[in-house]
């Protein structure tokens, strides 16, 4: 069956880095897009970005962009987010989620927690 | 953005009976090419991540009870849960996939009376 499984969450402190991983199983890595959406605690989803199933392609919400860094590595099923100048709005659960259609999210991850505090 | 707003908030319903969603975008997401909605529901149980239920605003996903029902275009769509299970408990979301950022709805906290 499918499975995401997120990795990598912890807390943080303001202006701190993290990065979190995402491993893949149970069906064709290459041929999804793969995202990453975040949820504040108590809030809404919240997009945050994507990566093309090959990795040419990436689009990030205005709220991470030139802080936050999505990449995959195909060969090891695996996505990954790199997030540098981390603020405390950015304390959420961060899923990642598949989707053979941009946008349109499959399949989630269990989620991980990384909170931002001094 | 194209924002999505979801009424009501929060939705208190007996076991058996009938609960439904609105979900409102600020624009049109048909798409005219393949007349097709870009309009997902989303469900998510507490302390879960969420599930994907519907897409094209009413194709149920596969192992989606047919309770579960979607329809609208345009602008304005609605989840019909047509007879609610104590499973159904969950908070409901709907989301745009017709632009990027793909957006999603507040929420609609679904509880039984």
């Amino acid at each position: 069956q499918v499975l995401l499984v997120e990795s990598g969450g912890g807390l943080v402190k303001p202006g701190g880095s993290l990065r979190l991983s995402c491993a893949a199983s149970g069906f064709t890595f290459t041929d999804y897009y793969m995202n990453w959406i975040r949820q504040a605690p108590g809030k809404a989803l919240e997009w945050v970005s994507y990566i093309s199933s090959s990795g040419n392609s990436t689009n990030y919400a205005d709220s991470v962009k030139g802080r936050f860094t999505i990449s995959r590595d195909n060969a090891k099923n695996s996505l990954y987010l790199q997030m540098n100048s981390l603020r405390a709005e950015d304390t959420a659960v961060y899923y990642c989620a598949s989707g053979l259609r941009k946008s349109l999210f499959d399949y989630w991850g269990q989620g991980a927690l990384v909170t931002v505090s001094s | 953005d194209i924002v999505m707003t979801q009424s009501p908030d929060s939705l208190a319903v007996s076991l058996g009976e009938r609960a439904t969603i609105n979900c409102k975008s600020s624009q049109s997401v048909l798409y005219s090419s393949n007349n097709k909605d870009f309009l997902a529901w989303y469900q998510q149980k507490p302390g879960q991540s969420p599930k994907l239920l519907l897409y094209w605003a009413s194709t149920r996903e596969s192992g989606v009870p047919d309770r579960f029902s979607g329809s609208g275009s345009g602008t304005d769509f609605t989840l019909t849960i047509s007879s609610l299970q104590a499973e159904d408990v969950a908070v409901y979301y709907c989301q745009q996939y017709y632009t990027t950022p793909p957006t999603f709805g507040q929420g609609t906290n679904v509880e039984i009376k």
